[in-house]
């Protein structure tokens, strides 16, 4: 089945200085790709998402890539901030049926002041 | 709009008991999605309604696991009865089209 790896499962970066989460993706079906942020003790928050026939996507800070012919996807936040430690989330909808979520196994991201 | 709400946001019981989960999508959400997350792993696809049809119950781990959606409206997820390996957290998403599920704040299940 559907198969999501990201990477890596922990990261630490100074403020100001960005940051970059990979995911890829098994099934060549897929065709939109969330991210989620869940800061502690709250729910999962979409921040981004992108769709497979846009490249690349920006929201201020944030930006996401797309390589379909590698099945390989990448959350990019620039300029971090301390409010932005969290643990991040990769997904990949199943490309036919009912378009859930396979989920990438976290990224926990630490922004030192 | 008001987010997707969870009820109980934690819930303990003993091995072999009965718990329900309940979720109140986003108005107007016809999509209703369950997904749990066990010991810090991924979190997993559990089942999706279309209104008021289960279209996908291809994550449910076994038949202790029932879920309903009354009307359309809310949702519950019954575990009955509760084994050790059922503790995590369970989420509620809901969505208006196929894409951009918001999730609920999870239940906090803990079969002691």
């Amino acid at each position: 089945g559907e198969n999501v790896e990201q990477h890596p499962s922990t990261l630490s970066v100074q403020e100001g200085d960005s940051a970059v989460i990979k995911c890829t993706y098994s099934d060549s079906a897929s065709n939109y790709f969330p991210w989620y942020k869940q800061e502690l003790g709250k729910r999962p928050q979409l921040i981004i998402d992108i769709r497979s026939n846009v490249g690349e996507k920006k929201d201020q800070r944030i930006a996401v890539t797309l390589n379909k012919t590698a099945k390989h996807f990448s959350l990019h936040i620039t300029e971090t901030q301390p409010e932005d430690s969290a643990v991040y989330f990769c997904a990949a909808s199943e490309g036919s049926g009912t378009y859930k979520y396979i989920f990438g196994t976290g990224t926990r991201l630490k922004v030192l002041a | 709009e008001a987010g997707v709400t969870q009820f109980p946001s934690h819930s303990v019981i003993e091995k072999g008991q009965t718990v329900t989960l309940r979720c109140d999508p986003i108005s107007g959400h016809d999509n209703l999605y369950w997904y749990r997350r066990v010991m810090g792993k991924e979190i997993k696809f559990l089942l999706h309604f279309v209104k008021e049809s289960k279209q996908d119950e291809s994550g449910m781990p076994n038949n202790r696991f029932l879920a309903e959606r009354t009307g359309g409206t809310y949702s519950t997820l019954k575990v009955q009865p509760a084994e050790l390996e059922d503790s995590g957290v369970y989420f509620c998403a809901s969505s208006r089209t196929v894409y951009e599920q918001y999730f609920g704040p999870g239940t906090r299940l803990t079969v002691t």
